[in-house]
């Protein structure tokens, strides 16, 4: 079974330019996640999908994060314009279903560093 | 808002010996979920526990999740080299429409020195 897939893998860019990390979760599942993890910290929900409808976006600084997921399969975030301080590891996860028993697979991650 | 902390964050062991990290959550959990990341990897999940006071154990490694849903640990029984890796610890909160969100603790960092 394949796993999470994402990328680009890497991604450097100057602060105020923009950028976009797409993510391809595993077949069949339902609820895709993504997080942002700084160096030395554990994951931060930013933004969860079911399907294609968004269920929590309550960590997503939406002045400037934006995702989407169209078709209820993959899904892209967005950040425009960036900052320093958005120099992370944007990692996308899936699970079947939304339910808190379900396990999340990680895909290999983003790495963002802003200069 | 529902804050999780592990301790310690760094633990440095030689080859052979006893590792525990501690989790504890300032809300009650609906269950309690222990990732591990290898160097430069992506967290990849190694266990769930959802009833108080439960207890699994996977080889050498033995889970725990206290009475009152709160805190939890993990113990790594004479710890290898392919133990290295972060920790986490992670838990959606009992109760209201969390669903699947997780928090995550800091995670405790481990070397094994061979």
């Amino acid at each position: 079974e394949a796993g999470v897939a994402q990328s680009p893998r890497y991604k450097i860019i100057e602060k105020r330019q923009s950028v976009a990390f797409w993510c391809n979760p595993i077949s069949g599942h339902a609820t895709l996640y993504w997080y942002q993890q700084i160096l030395g910290q554990g994951p931060k929900l930013l933004i969860q999908f079911q399907n294609n409808g968004v269920v929590d976006d309550s960590q997503l600084p939406k002045d400037r994060f934006s995702a989407e997921r169209l078709k209820g399969v993959d899904s892209t975030l967005k950040i425009q314009p960036a900052k320093l301080e958005d120099s992370a590891v944007y990692l996308c996860a899936s699970a079947e279903t939304h339910d808190y028993t379900d396990t999340q697979y990680f895909g290999p991650g983003t790495r963002l560093t802003v200069l | 808002g529902q804050q999780v902390m592990q301790i310690p964050q760094y633990q440095h062991v030689q080859e052979g010996e006893d590792f525990t990290t501690y989790c504890n959550s300032s809300t009650t959990l609906s269950n309690i979920q222990w990732y591990k990341q290898r160097p430069g990897g992506h967290p990849v999940f190694l266990i769930q526990l959802v009833k108080s006071g439960e207890v699994k154990k996977q080889k050498r490694l033995t889970f725990q999740f206290g009475e009152a849903k709160k805190n939890s640990s993990l113990h790594i029984t004479a710890t290898q080299t392919t133990d290295v890796g972060t920790y986490f610890c992670a838990g959606p909160r009992a109760g209201g429409t969390s669903y699947g969100k997780l928090t995550f603790g800091q995670g405790t960092i481990l070397t094994v020195h061979p």
